[in-house]
């Protein structure tokens, strides 16, 4: 079946401009995670939701970063006022439940200018 | 200290030869491990998990886990260019909220014909 995708690949965004990233997971996978990968880095957790709900936001690094999943399916990761340290690859990655793999779409690249 | 550390490299290897990448880990209570593979510009993607000490070996790749020691490698056989990635080594920290995964800065492995 389909992988998880995620839109836009690329978005280029003037500092200070509000950006939306969309993450669609396989197909009744529960668990959705979203990771930010800098260059050169490995990716680091930002939040993770069980369904609908967010049982994990300790990784968003600052209050301009809000994540939703209101029906249990499609997430998006909005980003506030954004700054050029928020430029980076955001990944997502879904698992049918509890510990299982977790399989990460292509990622969307965010440049902030 | 970091959670998961690796040698970032780069890692260079001549076509058919074994390349080794080590990875360590902070989490005595860790019990499961992964290696992911990224190639550049794209998305991690699962290679290898593995659970009990010992070796697990699955085609070219072999993963060896020793948990007294804190410490899990891989083993690439017969390198081939197209082995060319960087490999993270990634490790789920279990919390009533979820299994996220601490992943390492990853080994970045270069294979020359």
């Amino acid at each position: 079946g389909a992988g998880v995708s995620q839109s836009p690949r690329y978005k280029v965004a003037k500092r200070g401009q509000d950006v939306a990233l969309r993450c669609d997971p396989i197909s009744g996978h529960v668990s959705l995670f979203w990771y930010q990968q800098a260059l050169g880095q490995g990716p680091e957790f930002l939040t993770y939701f069980q369904n609908e709900a967010q049982l994990d936001k300790s990784g968003l690094p600052s209050d301009r970063f809000f994540a939703e999943r209101p029906e249990g399916s499609v997430s998006t990761l909005k980003i506030q006022r954004t700054q050029q340290e928020d430029s980076a690859v955001y990944l997502c990655a879904s698992s049918s439940q509890g510990p299982d793999t977790q399989y990460f779409g292509p990622g969307t690249r965010l440049t902030v200018l | 200290q970091k959670e998961v550390e690796q040698n970032s490299g780069p890692l260079s290897v001549p076509e058919g030869a074994i390349a080794s990448l080590n990875c360590t880990y902070s989490d005595r209570g860790s019990q499961s491990f992964f290696w992911y593979r990224q190639y550049s510009g794209k998305s991690p993607e699962l290679i290898m998990s593995i659970y009990s000490n010992g070796d697990k070996e699955d085609g070219r790749f072999t993963a060896q886990l020793n948990k007294a020691s804190q410490y899990v490698s891989l083993l690439i056989r017969d390198s081939q260019p197209s082995d060319s990635a960087t490999y993270l080594c990634a490790v789920p920290v279990f919390k009533a909220a979820g299994n996220k995964l601490t992943f390492g800065g990853g080994t970045r492995v270069l294979v020359k014909p």
